[in-house]
């Protein structure tokens, strides 16, 4: 079975300052990972996505993360926040196919962004 | 681009009251999920699909029922709704059930109050 953890449910930075989300996962299996963002009152969307390509991946508006097997961690991160980043961020692993079963998602980590 | 529609966007029902939310997508995608989000809870998955005629149960499938008679389509059905059920309803659809692909694009959500 996979599991996920996002090691911080709240994170607050300043404006203009480096972000990071921390994800470890478990996996007796080579997963695919996401990344998801959620705005307040919306849907989610995604953000990145690892699948055994490089290891570190690029995504929509600056941000990226990085795979490291040996951690067994896929932390989002971001060089400097931007107060439209203010959102709720969800860490997502998926197995191949026939290894499990749906996607499991994190808790979630709440970010906030002080001018 | 539509990509994933969900109707209604918000509802209230009185305790015993029946509805149905119905998802909608426009990418050709197998599979399909119901989630439902709770302050404190991440994202669960309450039924799914993997094609057209079929559906099976998932994380907390209780009080639920589905019908995916269309590939594009998959309905979420409550006989008699409970407050319990107060939460918001995500669907969702994926191109492949695990690994690479398996990356889930998602409606905006259905507010639902259950009275």
């Amino acid at each position: 079975a996979q599991s996920v953890t996002q090691l911080d449910s709240h994170v607050s930075v300043s404006e203009g300052t480096p972000v990071l989300l921390r994800c470890n996962y478990s996996s007796s299996y080579s997963p695919s990972l996401f990344w998801y963002v959620q705005h307040p009152n919306k849907g989610l969307q995604l953000l990145l996505k690892y699948t055994s390509a490089a290891t570190l991946v690029k995504g929509i508006n600056g941000f990226e993360a990085e795979f490291k097997k040996s951690e067994t961690s896929f932390h989002l991160t971001k060089p400097s926040a931007h107060m439209s980043d203010a959102a709720e961020y969800f860490c997502v692993v998926s197995l191949p196919v026939g290894a499990g079963n749906m996607l499991t998602f994190g808790g979630g980590t709440r970010l906030m962004v002080k001018p | 681009n539509a990509g994933v529609t969900q109707t209604p966007k918000f509802r209230v029902l009185k305790t015993g009251q029946s509805m149905t939310l119905l998802c909608a997508q426009d990418m050709n995608h197998e599979y399909m999920y119901w989630y439902r989000q709770d302050p404190g809870m991440g994202l669960r998955l309450i039924h799914y699909s993997v094609g057209e005629g079929t559906t099976a149960k998932g994380e907390v499938p209780d009080g639920y029922n589905v019908s995916r008679l269309k590939k594009q389509n998959f309905l979420l059905g409550l006989e008699s709704a409970a407050p319990s059920q107060t939460s918001v309803y995500f669907c969702a659809s994926s191109y492949r059930r695990g690994g690479p692909g398996a990356e889930a694009f998602f409606g905006q959500g259905t507010r639902l109050t259950v009275v």
